[in-house]
């Protein structure tokens, strides 16, 4: 089976940086894939690991450790607009199955 | 605007009865996935096509079906709708089926079932 582990939701302030993690267990990997998701709109893509390390996207990060069956999603100069839920997804050895996480609720204070 | 549609946007219905939605993909993408999100369950990978051939399923019930067409727009039918059949449905698509592709998702159909 998959099982994806994300924080349900977390705080934090505008101008600040914040790292959402997400830990997962599945019985292949091919990919690791972070979304954002606003209230009632669809899912837009963010990043995409697939070997250890940080790729960075101008404000967005996002870190693998296949080994530790772990990623987080690093958001730098937080800004009102990143009010969102943050989805995790991982792709099985079969290349066309994904598992999403339940999502993380991100708020972004003033 | 990512490039994929989705009809209708809203769909009010009662137990019992069937409908269809439907999906056409980004120019130039020949894959098409079909996803539920309910609040209780996240997004849940359903199916997918593949240049009109059944590529992966996920966890979709015997009550639904989904294929794609020659001109690559899908359609998911979901029958003998329950109470909780009730969420949005996203379609998204990718150029193939390959290890970099990403997935772009339509804005969704919410279902309402009463």
């Amino acid at each position: 089976g998959q099982n994806i582990d994300q924080p349900t939701e977390m705080t934090a302030t505008e101008g600040a940086i914040v790292q959402i993690n997400c830990t997962y267990q599945t019985s292949g990997f091919n990919g690791l894939f972070w979304y954002q998701q606003h209230a009632g709109e669809a899912p837009t893509f963010l990043s995409y690991n697939v070997l250890d390390g940080l790729e960075e996207k101008g404000r967005f990060s996002s870190f693998l450790s296949r080994s530790k069956g772990y990623s987080y999603l690093l958001l730098k100069e937080l800004q009102m607009k990143d009010s969102a839920s943050y989805l995790c997804a991982v792709r099985d050895h079969d290349f066309n199955k994904f598992y999403f996480g339940s999502g993380t609720k991100l708020n972004v204070k003033p | 605007d990512s490039g994929v549609t989705q009809t209708p946007k809203h769909l009010i219905t009662a137990t019992g009865q069937r409908v269809t939605l439907r999906c056409s993909p980004r120019s130039g993408d020949l894959s098409v996935y079909w996803y539920q999100q309910s609040l209780d369950q996240g997004l849940q990978f359903l199916i997918q096509y593949y240049n009109g051939e059944e590529r992966a399923k996920g966890n979709i019930l015997e009550r639904f079906s989904a294929q794609q067409f020659p001109d690559l727009h899908s359609e998911l039918n979901l029958s003998s709708l329950e109470l909780g059949d009730s969420a949005l449905y996203f379609c998204a698509s990718s150029v193939a089926s390959g290890l970099t592709d990403t997935q772009y998702f339509g804005p969704g159909t919410r279902l309402t079932v009463l």
